[in-house]
C-alpha cells in the first residue's frame, strides 16, 4: 500500500503570508495526486487534481506542484478563509489520504 | 447541480450491522464510478469502498473487507454501504462521493452521515 506523509501536522502563519504544505509518497504516484481544503463540520473541498492543476473556483492564491514522490501546496497570500486542516490523496493506486495539515491564522 | 445525500447513520452496538444511503442528483448516475470515504471524530480522511460505473467491480479497503459492501440500484440513483460486523474502530463520518473521470479523486462530496458504533 502506499502511505502518504504530511508535513507539517500544524502551521500557524499571518495573512498576507506564503505558506507551504508538503506531501511524500512511500513510491512514486507520478502526478496522480490531489489537494483538500476541510473546514470544521463540513465535507473536504477539491482544491488540486493532478498535482497542479486548479479546481474550477478555487483561489488562483492556491497552487500544486511536485511529481514522483515529492508534492507541495502552496497558499501565495494567506487569507483568514483559508483557515481550514487541508489532506492531500494520491491516486495512482487507490485512495490514500495524507493525515492532514492544520493551517492557523495567527 | 450534482447533489449527494447520505443517510443511515445511527448509534449501534458492537457486532451489529446498519445500511447507509446515498440518493444522487444532478448527474447520470449510470455514468460514474461512486465511493464511499469516512472520517473517524478528530481523524484524517479514509477511502472505504468504490463501485463501478455498471456496478460489476467493487474495491474495498483492507480494514472492511469482508465486512462491509458496496452496491448501487441504478432505477432509484441511489448508492448503499451495508456495514455488517461493526467495531467501534468503525465510528466515523461517512461521506459518498463522485469523481470527475477514471481518478479516484472527489470532486463532489454530501454532507456525511455519522456511525457510532458504542456499547
Amino acid at each position: 500500500d502506499i502511505q502518504m506523509t504530511q508535513s507539517p501536522s500544524t502551521l500557524s502563519a499571518s495573512v498576507g503570508d506564503r505558506v507551504t504544505i508538503t506531501c511524500r509518497a512511500s513510491q512514486s504516484i507520478y502526478t496522480w495526486l490531489a489537494w483538500y481544503q476541510q473546514k470544521p463540520g463540513k465535507a473536504p473541498k477539491l482544491l488540486i487534481y493532478k498535482a497542479s492543476s486548479l479546481e474550477s473556483g478555487v483561489p488562483s492564491r492556491f497552487s500544486g506542484s511536485g511529481s514522483g514522490t515529492e508534492f507541495t501546496l502552496t497558499i501565495s497570500s494567506l487569507q483568514p478563509d483559508d483557515s481550514a486542516t487541508y489532506f492531500c490523496q494520491q491516486y495512482h493506486s487507490g485512495g490514500t489520504f495524507g493525515q492532514g495539515t492544520k493551517v492557523e491564522i495567527k | 447541480q450534482v447533489q449527494l445525500v447520505e443517510s443511515g447513520g445511527g448509534v449501534v452496538l458492537p457486532g451489529r450491522s446498519l445500511r447507509l444511503s446515498c440518493a444522487a442528483s444532478g448527474f447520470t448516475f449510470s455514468n460514474y464510478a461512486m465511493h464511499w470515504v469516512r472520517q473517524a471524530p478528530g481523524k484524517g480522511l479514509e477511502w472505504v469502498a468504490v463501485i463501478s460505473s455498471d456496478g460489476s467491480n467493487k474495491w474495498y479497503a483492507d480494514s472492511v473487507k469482508g465486512r462491509f459492501t458496496i452496491s448501487r440500484d441504478i432505477s432509484k440513483n441511489t448508492l448503499y454501504m451495508q456495514l455488517n460486523s461493526l467495531r467501534a474502530d468503525d465510528t466515523a463520518v461517512y461521506y459518498c462521493a463522485r469523481g470527475r473521470d477514471s481518478g479516484w479523486y472527489f470532486v463532489y462530496w454530501g454532507q456525511g452521515t455519522l456511525v457510532t458504533v458504542s456499547s
